[in-house]
């Protein structure tokens, strides 16, 4: 099955500077690629995705990077803000009704 | 709306006792994903249903934990006996309809067991 690793643990950046977020995953029939982002207290939700036949996806500050051949996908978060300390979830599947295989998460803190 | 009504919201009870968790999608969805998260493993997959049917249980712990789906607007997930390890945060998500791959979580329940 999906196998999905994510680094780092932790993040503490500047406010800001940029963040970068990594996540390797295993099954190569794997083709949908959500990134969450889970305030305390409080339910991860959706915050961009990309699709397999597709390198790059950018929404405002954040952006999301595929390398199919590598197996690896980035999420870049430019200018931070504070409010965008958050724990952030990478995520991996191949259909449409399966289950999300999630990485361990990052933990962003975003120091004013 | 892609809502989904979790009930309770906060559990509190003690060890050896029935715990029965409630999803309610507000639109009804055939697809439901019961997810646990806990500080030390993350988001775990416990069980899936499609068409109200469950798929892959293998993330279900142990027997102590059963969950139904009766239909395609209620799922329940039962935890008897509980037991101290069981304390998490109890995610139920459903994939959003029109083609899209995402899955919406509901506001979860926070489970603790003393």
């Amino acid at each position: 099955g999906e196998n999905v690793e994510q680094h780092p643990s932790t993040l503490s950046v500047q406010e800001g500077d940029s963040a970068v977020i990594k996540c390797t995953y295993s099954d190569s029939a794997s083709n949908y690629f959500p990134w969450y982002k889970q305030e305390l207290g409080k339910r991860p939700q959706l915050i961009i995705d990309i699709r397999s036949n597709v390198g790059e996806k950018k929404d405002q500050r954040i952006a999301v990077t595929l390398n199919k051949t590598a197996k690896h996908f980035s999420l870049h978060i430019t200018e931070t803000q504070p409010e965008d300390s958050a724990v952030y979830f990478c995520a991996a599947i191949n259909s449409g009704n399966t289950p999300l295989v999630f990485g361990k998460g990052t933990r962003l803190s975003v120091i004013a | 709306d892609a809502g989904v009504i979790q009930s309770p919201r906060h559990e509190v009870t003690e060890m050896g006792q029935e715990v029965t968790l409630r999803c309610k999608p507000i639109s009804g969805h055939n697809s439901l994903f019961w997810y646990r998260q806990t500080m030390m493993r993350g988001l775990e997959l416990l069980i899936y249903f499609n068409n109200n049917v469950p798929i892959d249980d293998s993330g279900m712990p142990e027997d102590r934990f059963s969950a139904k789906m009766p239909n395609a607007s209620f799922s329940t997930l039962k935890i008897q006996p509980s037991e101290p390890r069981d304390s998490a945060v109890y995610f139920c998500a459903i994939p959003i309809a029109g083609g899209s791959r995402e899955q919406y979580f509901g506001p979860g329940t926070r489970l603790t067991v003393t």
